[in-house]
């Protein structure tokens, strides 16, 4: 079945570090991807997308590249800001589902 | 342009007592609704979804149920609480397969 999964947190870094959050997937055909943020206290807001294979999805800094001959779909943003802290969810959709898998989260906590 | 209200905010609840979570969409049609619980620094866990008025389908048999009123109600009830369905709970909603999830900003249920 479909799968995705995500490394494990918390991940801590310096204001202004390079950041990566590494997810890959287990799906059949072409799967969407995306990557959810959640501050505390509220919901999951999307925070990109990519669609098809080699496609780059990005946003606020935030940019993910999907590699089908890997099954990857990492986040990276070079360089971090203390408002970034929250947590990250990939997950993934696929045209004949009706769920969408997501990831188990990564925290992120930058220090100032 | 569309958006997701879920209300209440906050929740406190006695064991044994009824709940009912409200989650509405405007601004689309027939859209596909889905309920998550968030317990305390965990990830997601998929409640119930519909794709149709009075089509619930349900993922996690507990006691807790789902309705779908109308094309962009989704209701999410209980008889009677547990301590165990303390949690965060949040609606989401998308147009069709292939799209994202849009999520309400969710209720913090505590049940005492």
């Amino acid at each position: 079945g479909n799968s995705v999964t995500q490394m494990e947190g918390p991940v801590t870094l310096s204001e202004e570090a390079f950041l990566t959050i590494n997810c890959t997937y287990t799906a059949t055909g072409y799967p969407s991807l995306f990557w959810y943020v959640q501050y505390p206290g509220e919901g999951l807001q999307l925070l990109l997308k990519a669609t098809k294979a080699d496609d780059k999805g990005s946003n606020k800094g935030f940019e993910a590249t999907y590699r089908k001959e890997t099954t990857s779909f990492h986040l990276e943003k070079g360089s971090v800001q203390v408002s970034d802290s929250a947590v990250y969810f990939c997950a993934l959709t696929h045209s004949s589902a009706s769920k969408i898998i997501f990831g188990s989260g990564t925290r992120l906590s930058i220090r100032p | 342009s569309q958006t997701i209200h879920q209300w209440p905010a906050t929740l406190v609840q006695p064991v044994g007592s009824p709940l009912s979570l409200e989650c509405t969409v405007e601004g689309t049609s027939n859209p596909n609704l889905y309920w998550y619980r968030q317990a305390a620094g965990r990830g997601l866990q998929l409640l119930f979804y519909s794709v149709g008025i009075g089509q619930i389908s349900s993922e996690v048999p507990q006691n807790l149920s789902a309705s779908r009123p109308q094309d962009r109600q989704f209701i999410l009830s209980s008889k009677k609480l547990l301590l165990s369905d303390s949690g965060f709970y949040l609606c989401a909603w998308r147009q069709n397969y292939n799209s994202p999830l849009h999520f309400g900003n969710g209720t913090r249920l505590t049940v005492t």
